[in-house]
């Protein structure tokens, strides 16, 4: 009954490649968020979502692409991973975008190789 | 640009300590302020939280906050530490207002505690 899911926890992929993250919230929350935390575990916005729809996008480079088919979901896509990739994702989720007591997943560390 | 500024990068303390962790925020506007801790190799949990009101807030496994509006501040205490206290603690901060729940997270404090 985990409140906010990522899968994998783990990913280790070659430079180049296309890859996943899946993230699932069941606390019935609007607002989902993806965050990076770099080697030096600094954490850093890079979307949000309400209802659906984008409501941030952080400068991020094109070749993250974040989808959320409903409410409760929110995965990021990434297309020709480079090595600067490399960090943890979190997935968060909030009631709304006013409430920000967010909730956030286990992440997902991604090492690109 | 708004930014979070946590003050210590590595505190080191003995078990049965006091600890106080510093954070200034930048932003003159209305905020809601946090205090996330991350054990290693787990994911944030929220310690504690301001939104408005009584500006020392109590959270989670003895830990209290106060919001100094006129210093920016948002300092974390606990009067005596514990061994299972080591972990990385993270301040944040959030305008609210069309903002889009964005987190400004501060650099983070590593909390080494010695038994």
């Amino acid at each position: 009954d985990t409140a906010v899911s990522q899968t994998p926890k783990y990913l280790v992929t070659q430079m180049g490649n296309d890859k996943s993250i899946k993230c699932e919230q069941n606390l019935g929350h609007d607002t989902m968020y993806w965050y990076k935390q770099d080697s030096k575990k600094f954490l850093k916005i890079m979307f949000s979502y309400n209802n659906k729809e984008l409501i941030i996008n952080e400068t991020v480079p094109n070749r993250f692409s974040p989808k959320s088919p409903d409410k409760a979901h929110l995965n990021l896509h990434i297309n020709s991973l480079e090595l600067g990739d490399s960090a943890v994702y979190f997935c968060a989720s909030s009631q709304d975008p006013e409430n920000t007591e967010a909730f956030f997943g286990q992440g997902t560390r991604l090492t690109v190789v | 640009a708004q930014s979070v500024s946590q003050h210590n990068h590595h505190v080191i303390l003995s078990e049965a300590a006091s600890l106080e962790l510093g954070c200034n925020y930048s932003y003159g506007g209305t905020v809601n302020l946090f205090w996330y801790v991350q054990y290693p190799g787990q994911h944030l949990q929220l310690l504690l939280k301001y939104f408005s009101g009584d500006p020392l807030v109590k959270g989670i496994k003895g830990f209290e906050a106060e919001f100094i509006k006129s210093k920016f501040s948002f300092n974390l205490r606990k009067p005596s530490v514990q061994w299972s206290d080591t972990a990385e603690y993270f301040c944040a901060v959030n305008r609210i207002y069309n903002q889009g729940g964005k987190l400004i997270f501060g650099q983070g404090t590593e909390l080494s505690v010695k038994p």
